[in-house]
Order: C-alpha cells, then sequence, then structure tokens
C-alpha cells in the first residue's frame, strides 16, 4: 500500500536554529499538507499545499514557517529562528483529487532545547 | 469551522468486549469523517473513511457510521483485543483541511 513517509523521525535543535521536515507524499496525489500535534493536545492543521502554492494556512502558521515543493517527490516544510514551543510531532499528509479519504505519515518529533 | 469531540476521553474493557466511540462535529456540511488509530508516540494509521454520501463503512471487525443530521459518527469495535489499545482519533473535513476531536484512549485488559 502507497505511503507517505517523513524524515527524520525525531530531531533536536537548538532554540534559534533553523530546521527543515521533510515528506514524500503518496505520488499520484495532489494536495499535500502538513499537521502538527504538541504533547498531550489535538492534532492541528498547519498548511495545506495544492498546484505548487499554499492554497490554505492557520493562524499558527505565520512568517516562521514556509513550505516547499523543491521537486516533483518531495515536500518539505522549513521553520525558522525555532522557539521551545516549536516542540511537537509534526505530519505530512497527502490526499488524491476530490473527497478522498487522506493518508499520513508516521511523523517527524522536533525537540527544541 | 469544523469543531470535533469526543467522548469519552479514556475507556477500559475487558478483552472480548465490544467498543463503542462516539465522535461528534459541528457543521453538518461535512464531506468526509475519517477515523485514524494512534500508538503513543506514533503516526495516525488511518482505518475508515465515510463519504458525505455514505452511512457506514466496514472493515473486518471495525464498523463506523455517519449521522450528518445530528452531527455524529460512532466507530465499533467488535469483540476487543488487546492488540486494540490505542488512541482512536475522528477527524471531519469541510474543505481541504482535517478538524480532529481530541481522541479516545482504549485499554483492552487482558
Amino acid at each position: 500500500e502507497p505511503e507517505v513517509t517523513q524524515t527524520p523521525s525525531h530531531q533536536v535543535t537548538q532554540m534559534g536554529q533553523e530546521v527543515i521536515l521533510r515528506c514524500v507524499p503518496i505520488s499520484n496525489h495532489l494536495y499535500f499538507y502538513w499537521y502538527r500535534q504538541i504533547l498531550g493536545q489535538k492534532v492541528e492543521f498547519l498548511v495545506s499545499f495544492y498546484n505548487n502554492e499554499i492554497s490554505e494556512k492557520s493562524e499558527i502558521f505565520d512568517d516562521q514557517f514556509s513550505v516547499e515543493r523543491p521537486d516533483g517527490s518531495n515536500f518539505t516544510l522549513k521553520i525558522r529562528s525555532t522557539k521551545l514551543e516549536d516542540s511537537a510531532m509534526y505530519f505530512c499528509a497527502s490526499s488524491g483529487e476530490g473527497t478522498g479519504g487522506y493518508t499520513f505519515g508516521s511523523g517527524t518529533r522536533l525537540t527544541v532545547v | 469551522k469544523q469543531e470535533v469531540t469526543q467522548i469519552p476521553a479514556a475507556l477500559s474493557v475487558p478483552e472480548g468486549e465490544n467498543l463503542v466511540l462516539n465522535c461528534s462535529f459541528t457543521d453538518s456540511a461535512i464531506y468526509n469523517l475519517q477515523w485514524f488509530r494512534q500508538d503513543p508516540g506514533k503516526g495516525l494509521t488511518s482505518l475508515l473513511l465515510i463519504q458525505s454520501s455514505q452511512r457506514e463503512q466496514t472493515s473486518g471487525r471495525l464498523n463506523a457510521s455517519l449521522d450528518k443530521s445530528s452531527g455524529r459518527s460512532t466507530l465499533y469495535i467488535a469483540a476487543s483485543q488487546p492488540g486494540d489499545s490505542a488512541t482512536y482519533l475522528c477527524a471531519g473535513t469541510n474543505d481541504y483541511k482535517l478538524s480532529f476531536g481530541a481522541g479516545t484512549t482504549v485499554t483492552v485488559r487482558a
């Protein structure tokens, strides 16, 4: 069964540093997403990406964050100048055309120290 | 904005008992309702997807129903096993993003 692949599985970074989280969505999917889950809290939407541009973003997704699809397969989330409160599990997801379901990756646990 | 609530937050049952997990949502104009399983510290595994034109979906011991008029979905797990212990999340979408509930953490006692 097709999978969404995320790397790394765990990243530790110092406060103020930049991190890039990587994702390979399912190859024939058209919509790409980033979600995050702070420990003990709900999974929350960050951003959706379609046709090489952001289609929607939440209030969390401020100028500190950016997304990119640098080639035909990868989808990245960059967090500039990380803060302690950015510590969370970050999930990448993709979906096909129409009202099909979402497939999530296994997540990247980001720890900011 | 779609708000999703799951009750109860936690549930502990003996092995073999049937599980009933509840999910409610505020906006009946929902496209899809998807149920996920999350093991501790792990990712989200999709269990069942119910599209807006459907009323239920079944996969093995799992059955999920969707009642848009009442704003509710229910996940039934028949004959629970210790391996079913996990957190179960429901998520609904009115557009191209999911709104998640906080989950129900299930413990099945051997």
